[in-house]
């Protein structure tokens, strides 16, 4: 799996857009982009996932650039609840595991 | 809530012991995974189970086991505790042996 380099952290205020960045300039073709978050050691949580497109659900929105190269998470209405650690991961489509990084710390203040 | 569900929530036992790890996947997945995190490892994933066969191995130590059995359930068996295994245990399931993945709530291990 290509490797993604994240901020270690950053702040958001409360009720603004959170704007997460991940880098994976080694992506392949093949290989998809996933989100997950972990607050405060409860199981992580999948958010979203893509390949090449935009994609959108009702917790965030993925931007994949068109080289694929990066990609941003965002969160439209950051609350305090959103406060996590939120993983960027690159995997091949029928791969069986997610290998998991350091992840960016988010804050969310009020 | 993920509808995976983990028990116990919590143990503690002594080194040289041993401890059974139980998941429950959700309704209709097949996969069932099992992940360690600890403070100076991160998420390490051990071991995946796909309708009950074997699928895949990752960083399990030989003292380590897990099996999942007919009615789709899985247990993470560890033996021969060592302080050094004390960490979250996380098992998620998905519906297929690949795709997006589930996580239960975890049980932490605590070996003194």
């Amino acid at each position: 799996d290509a490797k993604t380099t994240q901020p270690p952290s950053m702040d958001c205020a409360e009720g603004r857009a959170a704007n997460l960045p991940c880098n994976h300039s080694t992506i392949s073709g093949n290989e998809y982009v996933y989100w997950y978050r972990q607050i405060h050691s409860q199981g992580p949580q999948y958010i979203i996932h893509g390949l090449k497109n935009n994609e959108t659900n009702e917790m965030a929105s993925l931007i994949i650039t068109e080289d694929r190269k990066s990609s941003t998470l965002i969160l439209p209405h950051a609350t305090l609840r959103d406060t996590a650690v939120y993983y960027c991961i690159v995997r091949v489509g029928n791969d069986y595991k997610l290998s998991f990084g350091a992840g960016t710390t988010v804050t969310v203040r009020a | 809530d993920s509808g995976v569900t983990q028990t116990p929530k919590h143990l503690i036992t002594a080194t040289g012991q041993r401890v059974t790890l139980r998941c429950s996947p959700r309704s209709g997945d097949l996969s069932v995974y099992w992940y360690q995190q600890s403070l100076d490892q991160g998420l390490q994933f051990l071991i995946q189970y796909y309708n009950g066969e074997e699928r895949a191995k990752g960083n399990i130590l030989e003292r380590f086991s897990a099996q999942q059995f007919p009615d789709l359930h899985s247990e993470l068996n560890l033996s021969s505790l060592e302080l050094g295994d004390s960490a979250l245990y996380f098992c998620a399931s998905s519906v297929g042996p690949s795709g997006e993945q589930y996580f239960g709530p975890g049980t932490r291990l605590t070996v003194t």
